[in-house]
């Protein structure tokens, strides 16, 4: 059964650092893409990142050069390295399996619970 | 970049009745490159269509996609009171994910 698991959130000062995990089971993750999706309290659903099953990253502008996803193929996890924090960046974050519909186009099968990052002072 | 908006923003609606949401794209998509997205209070989205109009597994046959182009659409023929909820859609491009800004149903 796939499951993804998310922790580190927390309340965190702006300018401060925070990293989350995503603790994956069922599958594994550096055989395939994986993403994180934030929401803001009342808002909708935002794409931060994405690491494709060869390594490469990308970033939503909002986040490029704060943020740093990777993955630890022996424990099965990803992460999300976030820097230089901002009270925009306060949200639910979720982590997702990406499938591949074909060669070129992913959707998002499997979802974390999410876990909950707050930038206040 | 493609752009998703959708409509209606908010959907009252009864249960049994029929539920018909659109997503439009800022230009033509891929045939089949979109997904549908449920999410209830309080959890994470959960997966309904992917490929515009092939059901996740376990979701009910209620539940359709169809459309193409940049006019998307997902019906669901008879709501039940479970699928009171908020929907997104979502396409795939430039190694980017893009969604909706989402379309709430409620009674």
């Amino acid at each position: 059964e796939v499951q993804l698991v998310e922790s580190g959130g927390g309340l965190i000062q702006p300018g401060g650092s925070l990293r989350l995990s995503c603790a994956a089971s069922g599958f594994t993750v550096s055989s395939t893409y994986m993403s994180w999706i934030r929401q803001a309290p009342g808002k909708g659903l935002e794409w931060v990142s994405i690491i494709f099953s060869d390594g490469r990253t990308f970033y939503a502008d909002s986040v490029k050069g704060r943020f740093t996803i990777s993955r630890d193929n022996s424990n099965n996890a990803l992460y999300l390295q976030m820097n230089s924090l901002r009270a925009e960046d306060t949200a639910i974050y979720y982590c997702a399996r990406a499938l591949p519909y074909d060669t070129s186009w992913y959707y998002l099968d499997y979802w974390g619970q999410g876990t909950v990052v707050t930038v206040s002072s | 970049e493609i752009v998703l908006t959708q409509s209606p923003g908010t959907l009252s609606l009864s249960p049994g009745e029929r539920a018909t949401l659109s997503c439009r794209a800022s230009q033509s998509v891929s045939s089949g490159y979109l997904a549908w997205y449920q999410q209830k209070p309080g959890q994470a989205p959960r997966l309904l269509i992917y490929g515009a109009s092939s059901r996740a597994t376990g979701i009910p046959d209620r539940f359709s996609g169809s459309g193409s182009g940049t006019d998307f659409t997902l019906t669901i023929s008879r709501l039940e009171p479970e699928d009171f909820a908020v929907y997104y859609c979502q396409h795939f491009g430039s190694s980017i994910f893009t969604f909706g800004p989402g379309t709430i149903v409620d009674i």
